[in-house]
Protein backbone atom coordinates (compact mmCIF):
# COMPACT_ATOMS: atom_id res chain seq x y z
CA UNK A 1 0.00 0.00 0.00
CA UNK A 2 0.84 3.50 -0.41
CA UNK A 3 2.72 5.56 2.41
CA UNK A 4 1.81 8.97 3.96
CA UNK A 5 3.08 10.02 6.83
CA UNK A 6 2.40 13.58 9.30
CA UNK A 7 5.03 15.15 10.91
CA UNK A 8 5.40 15.57 14.25
CA UNK A 9 3.26 12.64 15.77
CA UNK A 10 3.28 14.70 19.18
CA UNK A 11 3.46 18.17 19.67
CA UNK A 12 3.17 20.41 22.74
CA UNK A 13 2.95 23.76 22.67
CA UNK A 14 1.75 27.39 24.60
CA UNK A 15 -1.14 28.90 24.45
CA UNK A 16 -1.18 32.31 21.58
CA UNK A 17 1.64 30.11 19.52
CA UNK A 18 1.04 28.63 16.13
CA UNK A 19 1.98 25.40 15.23
CA UNK A 20 2.45 23.53 12.06
CA UNK A 21 1.84 20.09 11.05
CA UNK A 22 2.77 18.47 7.66
CA UNK A 23 1.52 15.65 5.83
CA UNK A 24 3.46 14.21 3.18
CA UNK A 25 2.76 11.15 0.46
CA UNK A 26 5.52 9.20 0.42
CA UNK A 27 5.36 7.54 -2.50
CA UNK A 28 2.64 8.57 -4.92
CA UNK A 29 1.55 12.16 -5.63
CA UNK A 30 -1.86 13.71 -4.24
CA UNK A 31 -3.73 16.41 -6.08
CA UNK A 32 -6.07 16.12 -2.95
CA UNK A 33 -5.42 15.78 0.84
CA UNK A 34 -7.71 15.65 3.16
CA UNK A 35 -7.23 17.10 7.36
CA UNK A 36 -9.41 15.41 9.98
CA UNK A 37 -9.86 16.25 13.77
CA UNK A 38 -10.62 13.42 16.22
CA UNK A 39 -11.16 13.70 19.89
CA UNK A 40 -10.76 11.41 22.49
CA UNK A 41 -12.73 8.28 21.62
CA UNK A 42 -15.12 9.89 19.40
CA UNK A 43 -15.41 9.68 15.57
CA UNK A 44 -13.10 11.65 12.52
CA UNK A 45 -14.50 14.96 11.80
CA UNK A 46 -13.49 16.17 8.09
CA UNK A 47 -11.97 19.89 8.38
CA UNK A 48 -11.13 20.59 5.24
CA UNK A 49 -10.00 19.52 1.41
CA UNK A 50 -6.80 20.44 0.35
CA UNK A 51 -6.00 20.71 -3.11
CA UNK A 52 -2.74 21.47 -4.92
CA UNK A 53 -2.13 24.53 -5.92
CA UNK A 54 -5.68 26.01 -5.02
CA UNK A 55 -7.39 27.03 -2.03
CA UNK A 56 -8.64 24.66 0.76
CA UNK A 57 -12.00 23.92 0.61
CA UNK A 58 -12.98 24.45 4.51
CA UNK A 59 -16.37 22.28 5.73
CA UNK A 60 -19.51 24.27 7.87
CA UNK A 61 -17.68 25.49 11.15
CA UNK A 62 -14.37 25.31 10.65
CA UNK A 63 -12.47 28.47 10.93
CA UNK A 64 -10.34 28.85 7.96
CA UNK A 65 -8.40 31.63 9.78
CA UNK A 66 -7.50 29.11 12.23
CA UNK A 67 -6.45 26.37 10.54
CA UNK A 68 -4.59 27.46 7.90
CA UNK A 69 -3.94 24.99 5.18
CA UNK A 70 -1.25 24.78 2.44
CA UNK A 71 -0.81 22.36 -0.38
CA UNK A 72 2.29 23.80 -2.15
CA UNK A 73 3.68 20.62 -4.02
CA UNK A 74 1.65 17.28 -5.06
CA UNK A 75 3.32 15.34 -2.07
CA UNK A 76 2.84 17.65 1.04
CA UNK A 77 -0.17 19.51 2.72
CA UNK A 78 0.83 21.07 6.31
CA UNK A 79 -2.05 22.56 8.73
CA UNK A 80 -1.43 25.55 11.01
CA UNK A 81 -3.19 25.95 14.13
CA UNK A 82 -2.81 29.86 14.83
CA UNK A 83 -2.95 30.91 17.69
CA UNK A 84 -3.35 28.02 19.75
CA UNK A 85 -5.60 27.56 22.69
CA UNK A 86 -6.28 24.52 24.67
CA UNK A 87 -9.54 23.85 23.26
CA UNK A 88 -7.55 23.00 19.78
CA UNK A 89 -6.06 20.33 21.69
CA UNK A 90 -7.04 17.10 19.74
CA UNK A 91 -5.85 14.83 17.03
CA UNK A 92 -5.18 15.45 13.58
CA UNK A 93 -5.23 12.92 10.69
CA UNK A 94 -4.84 14.04 7.20
CA UNK A 95 -5.26 11.42 4.33
CA UNK A 96 -3.79 11.24 0.47
CA UNK A 97 -6.08 10.44 -2.67
CA UNK A 98 -3.99 8.17 -4.64
CA UNK A 99 -4.20 8.59 -8.51
CA UNK A 100 -6.68 6.00 -9.87
CA UNK A 101 -9.94 4.97 -10.58
CA UNK A 102 -11.00 4.95 -7.47
CA UNK A 103 -8.94 7.27 -5.79
CA UNK A 104 -8.48 5.48 -2.39
CA UNK A 105 -7.38 7.22 0.47
CA UNK A 106 -4.37 6.69 2.77
CA UNK A 107 -4.62 7.91 6.17
CA UNK A 108 -1.38 9.30 8.44
CA UNK A 109 -0.62 8.33 11.49
CA UNK A 110 -2.11 11.28 12.98
CA UNK A 111 -0.37 13.94 15.05
CA UNK A 112 -1.44 15.14 18.96
CA UNK A 113 -1.62 18.94 19.41
CA UNK A 114 -1.61 19.56 23.37
CA UNK A 115 -2.09 23.25 23.98
CA UNK A 116 -0.92 24.49 27.31
CA UNK B 1 -27.31 14.05 3.40
CA UNK B 2 -25.43 10.91 4.01
CA UNK B 3 -25.09 9.75 7.77
CA UNK B 4 -23.66 6.28 9.07
CA UNK B 5 -24.73 5.01 12.78
CA UNK B 6 -22.24 2.24 14.55
CA UNK B 7 -24.76 0.58 16.62
CA UNK B 8 -22.09 -0.22 19.25
CA UNK B 9 -19.99 1.90 21.28
CA UNK B 10 -18.22 -1.17 22.57
CA UNK B 11 -17.80 -4.82 21.70
CA UNK B 12 -16.08 -6.60 24.32
CA UNK B 13 -15.59 -10.56 23.14
CA UNK B 14 -13.02 -13.27 24.34
CA UNK B 15 -10.27 -14.68 21.73
CA UNK B 16 -11.37 -17.29 19.13
CA UNK B 17 -14.91 -15.93 19.46
CA UNK B 18 -16.73 -14.83 16.49
CA UNK B 19 -17.80 -10.87 16.17
CA UNK B 20 -19.61 -8.75 14.19
CA UNK B 21 -19.89 -5.14 14.11
CA UNK B 22 -22.64 -3.37 13.07
CA UNK B 23 -23.19 -0.53 10.33
CA UNK B 24 -26.34 1.14 9.16
CA UNK B 25 -25.87 4.12 6.57
CA UNK B 26 -28.02 6.62 5.21
CA UNK B 27 -27.75 7.93 2.05
CA UNK B 28 -30.24 9.28 -0.77
CA UNK B 29 -28.06 8.02 -3.95
CA UNK B 30 -25.12 5.67 -4.94
CA UNK B 31 -23.08 4.73 -1.68
CA UNK B 32 -20.05 3.59 -1.35
CA UNK B 33 -18.72 1.56 2.25
CA UNK B 34 -15.98 1.46 3.74
CA UNK B 35 -14.56 -0.06 7.14
CA UNK B 36 -11.34 1.13 8.36
CA UNK B 37 -9.27 -0.04 11.73
CA UNK B 38 -7.61 2.34 13.98
CA UNK B 39 -4.78 1.15 16.44
CA UNK B 40 -4.29 3.51 19.63
CA UNK B 41 -1.84 6.68 18.41
CA UNK B 42 -2.52 5.64 14.87
CA UNK B 43 -3.93 6.80 11.43
CA UNK B 44 -6.51 4.28 9.70
CA UNK B 45 -5.77 1.36 7.98
CA UNK B 46 -8.33 0.44 5.33
CA UNK B 47 -9.89 -2.53 5.99
CA UNK B 48 -12.05 -3.36 3.04
CA UNK B 49 -14.69 -1.58 1.04
CA UNK B 50 -17.68 -1.81 -0.82
CA UNK B 51 -17.54 0.14 -4.27
CA UNK B 52 -20.09 -1.95 -6.96
CA UNK B 53 -20.95 -5.82 -7.72
CA UNK B 54 -20.90 -8.69 -5.65
CA UNK B 55 -22.19 -7.77 -2.08
CA UNK B 56 -20.25 -9.77 0.37
CA UNK B 57 -16.66 -8.34 0.53
CA UNK B 58 -13.33 -10.13 2.07
CA UNK B 59 -10.96 -7.44 3.35
CA UNK B 60 -6.98 -8.30 5.32
CA UNK B 61 -7.23 -9.86 8.01
CA UNK B 62 -9.53 -12.47 7.88
CA UNK B 63 -12.45 -9.64 7.82
CA UNK B 64 -15.27 -9.42 5.68
CA UNK B 65 -18.96 -7.40 4.96
CA UNK B 66 -21.87 -7.45 3.82
CA UNK B 67 -23.65 -4.79 1.78
CA UNK B 68 -27.39 -5.31 2.69
CA UNK B 69 -29.24 -2.52 0.59
CA UNK B 70 -32.78 -3.53 2.06
CA UNK B 71 -31.73 -2.86 5.59
CA UNK B 72 -29.27 -0.23 4.90
CA UNK B 73 -26.31 -1.96 6.44
CA UNK B 74 -23.01 -3.13 6.02
CA UNK B 75 -21.75 -5.18 8.83
CA UNK B 76 -18.26 -6.36 9.60
CA UNK B 77 -17.39 -10.09 10.73
CA UNK B 78 -14.70 -11.75 11.62
CA UNK B 79 -15.61 -16.15 12.76
CA UNK B 80 -12.57 -15.66 15.09
CA UNK B 81 -10.72 -12.67 16.74
CA UNK B 82 -7.45 -12.70 17.73
CA UNK B 83 -5.97 -10.32 20.68
CA UNK B 84 -3.97 -8.50 18.06
CA UNK B 85 -7.56 -7.13 16.42
CA UNK B 86 -8.32 -4.97 19.59
CA UNK B 87 -8.97 -1.36 18.14
CA UNK B 88 -10.90 0.97 17.49
CA UNK B 89 -13.40 0.15 13.96
CA UNK B 90 -14.52 2.89 11.72
CA UNK B 91 -17.31 2.47 9.21
CA UNK B 92 -17.72 4.91 6.57
CA UNK B 93 -19.79 6.23 3.41
CA UNK B 94 -19.55 8.53 0.51
CA UNK B 95 -21.97 9.48 -2.12
CA UNK B 96 -19.59 9.42 -4.99
CA UNK B 97 -16.09 7.84 -5.83
CA UNK B 98 -13.15 9.59 -4.25
CA UNK B 99 -11.48 9.91 -7.41
CA UNK B 100 -14.84 11.94 -8.22
CA UNK B 101 -14.81 14.41 -5.30
CA UNK B 102 -16.33 12.04 -2.73
CA UNK B 103 -16.01 12.76 0.90
CA UNK B 104 -16.05 10.12 3.13
CA UNK B 105 -18.30 10.31 5.99
CA UNK B 106 -17.15 8.61 9.36
CA UNK B 107 -19.37 6.39 12.33
CA UNK B 108 -18.66 6.70 15.64
CA UNK B 109 -16.68 4.60 15.65
CA UNK B 110 -16.75 0.51 17.74
CA UNK B 111 -14.03 -0.43 20.10
CA UNK B 112 -13.78 -3.82 19.66
CA UNK B 113 -11.65 -5.31 22.54
CA UNK B 114 -10.65 -9.09 22.41
CA UNK B 115 -9.82 -10.81 26.26
CA UNK B 116 -7.78 -14.27 26.13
Amino acid sequence: GAVVSQHPSWVICKSGTSVKIECRSLDFQATTMFWYRQFPKQSLMLMATSNEGSKATYEQGVEKDKFLINHASLTLSTLTVTSAHPEDSSFYICSARKPGNTGELFFGEGSRLTVL
Amino acid sequence: AQSVTQLDSQVPVFEEAPVELRCNYSSSVSVYLFWYVQYPNQGLQLLLKYLSGSTLVKGINGFEAEFNKSQTSFHLRKPSVHISDTAEYFCAVSDSLVAQGGKLIFGQGTELSVKP
